[in-house]
């Protein structure tokens, strides 16, 4: 069965560092998007991306926040200037809108920042 | 108010029992409902989606969704304690391309 990949699985960075989560979405899906999960709190939906753009993104998806989709296969998420606050558990998820099997999630990616 | 709502629980039922979730959510413009199943350090997979208002069996599943009420619920029946974990509700607006509002999860505790 079609996967989300995501790497790396957990990725620790010192505040105030740039990270690039990445993820590799199934390849016939067009739809791209982040979530993130804090720990103990429910999944919250970050941003949302189709045909090279971003279509909506939350209030949480701040100036620090940025996708990418730099060579047709990739969908990142990059944090410029990493806060206490971003860890998280990050998942990235694809769909298609034609499909009968909803969003697929990646494994995720735990982010610590210390 | 909350936009998806479930109770948190622990909800406890015996091995082979039926468990019944439940979720209501506030967009009556929300057109598609999931039931994700995560456990604990790992992500949200799919066991069943539902569109239209009345039943959708698939398996020991079965979603029912009433629009007019803004309820979506979830039974397992015959519970396994693999069955044992936190079963998330999500909406979303259109049909696979929007973006998915989660609840906070219900977590279900098989006892064998």
């Amino acid at each position: 069965e079609p996967e989300v990949t995501q790497t790396p699985s957990h990725q620790v960075t010192q505040m105030g560092q740039e990270v690039i989560l990445r993820c590799v979405p199934i390849s016939n899906h067009l739809y791209f998007y982040w979530y993130r999960q804090i720990l103990g709190q429910k999944v919250e939906f970050l941003v949302s991306f189709y045909n090279n753009e971003i279509s909506e993104k939350s209030e949480i998806f701040d100036d620090q926040f940025s996708v990418e989709r730099p060579d047709g296969s990739n969908f990142t998420l990059k944090i410029r200037s990493t806060k206490l606050e971003d860890s998280a558990m990050y998942f990235c998820a694809s769909s298609q809108p034609t499909a009968n099997n909803g969003y697929t999630f990646g494994s995720g990616t735990r982010l610590t920042v210390v | 108010q909350k936009e998806v709502e479930q109770n948190s629980g622990p909800l406890s039922v015996p091995e082979g029992a039926i468990a019944s979730l439940n979720c209501t959510y506030s967009d009556r413009g929300s057109q598609s409902f999931f039931w994700y199943r995560q456990y604990s350090g790992k992500s949200p997979e799919l066991i069943m989606f539902i569109y239209s208002n009345g039943d959708k069996e698939d398996g020991r599943f079965t979603a029912q969704l009433n629009k007019a009420s803004q309820y979506v619920s979830l039974l397992i029946r015959d519970s396994q304690p693999s069955d044992s974990a936190t079963y998330l509700c999500a909406v979303t607006r259109s049909s696979n391309t929007g973006k998915l509002i989660f609840g906070q999860g219900t977590t279900l505790q098989v006892k064998p």
